[in-house]
This record gives C-alpha cells, sequence and structure tokens, in this order.
C-alpha cells in the first residue's frame, strides 16, 4: 500500500491557462474523490467516481472543472481557463466499496493563478 | 442539508493539559461522524470514526470522541497533549449511503503552548 499519490505537488500557472492534475488511488480502491481546500476552510467535495463512473459532481464543480477515470484507476482533474479563484489545494482520496470506510487522502496539488 | 460547525478557529493549549475541540452537525437522519487530521505538508488522516453503537470512540494517537444525539455534537478529546499535536483538526459527517460524500467543518487549528 503506497497511499494516495498526487502529481504535481505545486502547479503556478497564468490566468486563462488549463491546467491538468493526476492521481492515482490505492490499488485496490475502487471509489474515488476530488475535493478542493482553500486556506482556512475545510476540504470541499468536488466530485465522486465509482470505478469510471463518475456518479456525482458538486454544483462547485462549473464547466470549466472536468474529471475523468477512464479505466477505473487513476483520474485526472482539468480546470481550463484558469481564474485566480481557482487557486487552492486540490485534495484527492480514495476508499473501498465497504459502506463509508474511510477516505485515504493524498497530499494534494496545490495550485496558484497568477 | 448536510453541514458541520467547528466553532473555535484556534486553539492554544499547554503541552500537558488536556483538550477539547467541539464539533456541531447538522443531518437529518443517523450521521457517520469522523475526525481528521492535517499537520503542515500532509494528507488528512483519520483519528477515529463513529458509526453506531458506543457513543465513546477511541481513536490513533490517544484521542476519543463522544456522539451527543441530544446535542448534535461529537467532541475531540484527548487528556494529555504532546507537542506532535499541533495541526489542524477536521470534523466530518456522512450519511448512511455507501456513496455519501463526506462534509468538512471548516476546521480548528490547535498550537501547544511549551
Amino acid at each position: 500500500d503506497t497511499g494516495v499519490s498526487q502529481d504535481p505537488r505545486h502547479k503556478i500557472t497564468k490566468r486563462g491557462q488549463n491546467v491538468t492534475f493526476r492521481c492515482d488511488p490505492i490499488s485496490e480502491h475502487n471509489r474515488l474523490y476530488w475535493y478542493r481546500q482553500t486556506l482556512g476552510q475545510g476540504p470541499e467535495f468536488l466530485t465522486y467516481f465509482q470505478n469510471e463512473a463518475q456518479l456525482e459532481k458538486s454544483r462547485l464543480l462549473s464547466d470549466r472543472f472536468s474529471a475523468e477515470r477512464p479505466k477505473g484507476s487513476f483520474s485526472t482533474l482539468e480546470i481550463q481557463r484558469t481564474e485566480q479563484g481557482d487557486s487552492a489545494m486540490y485534495l484527492c482520496a480514495s476508499s473501498s466499496d465497504v459502506d463509508n470506510s474511510p477516505l485515504h487522502f493524498g497530499n494534494g496539488t496545490r495550485l496558484t493563478v497568477t | 442539508a448536510q453541514s458541520v460547525t467547528q466553532p473555535d478557529i484556534h486553539i492554544t493549549v499547554s503541552e500537558g493539559a488536556s483538550l477539547e475541540l467541539r464539533c456541531n452537525y447538522s443531518y437529518g437522519a443517523t450521521p457517520y461522524l469522523f475526525w481528521y487530521v492535517q499537520s503542515p505538508g500532509q494528507g488528512l488522516q483519520l483519528l477515529l470514526k463513529y458509526f453506531s453503537g458506543d457513543t465513546l470512540v477511541q481513536g490513533i494517537k490517544g484521542f476519543e470522541a463522544e456522539f451527543k444525539r441530544s446535542q448534535s455534537s461529537f467532541n475531540l478529546r484527548k487528556p494529555s497533549v504532546h507537542w506532535s499535536d499541533a495541526a489542524e483538526y477536521f470534523c466530518a459527517v456522512s450519511g448512511y449511503s455507501s456513496a455519501s460524500k463526506i462534509i468538512f467543518g471548516s476546521g480548528t487549528r490547535l498550537s501547544i503552548r511549551p
């Protein structure tokens, strides 16, 4: 068990550029979650996958955001036409299929939009 | 709608002193409750969880929490804090569903006075 891995750790981009983050969950975990965390706040739910199916998206996730998990393993989160308000820590978590099994979080990708 | 309130933004306690972090939740049915800890540069780590049964749950690192349905609270306690406990603590709630997302509070930052 190598834990949840996120790449990159840090990303600095200019407003208007597109960015993509990757998350590799714990290998036997079927569920994968994306959260966003801003300074002084708790993580906010963005979206959730069961295997390759995206089952829920938060209203926080505007049309500029898209997430995929094409083979039910790793996931990507893309933000198009970034805005300064997108600056945050993007957290990925995974869990098993057991009801309410705990989330295992990665260390996150910190995005700074200048 | 689910929500979690952590009324204390920042708490400072002396090393060796006891600790209680407050958490109140709002949920229409039986909640599942969690406490996570986030140290600087680290991912969120699960301290403990409550699903059912004994309302006093034990977690890792000497932490415990008590579920009080009448007060809609799930306060975290530790009898004697260590300098290494300095971190951000998040209370979280989810519903009785195998795919329920977890909703986090805004966190309490704990500082330890030598």
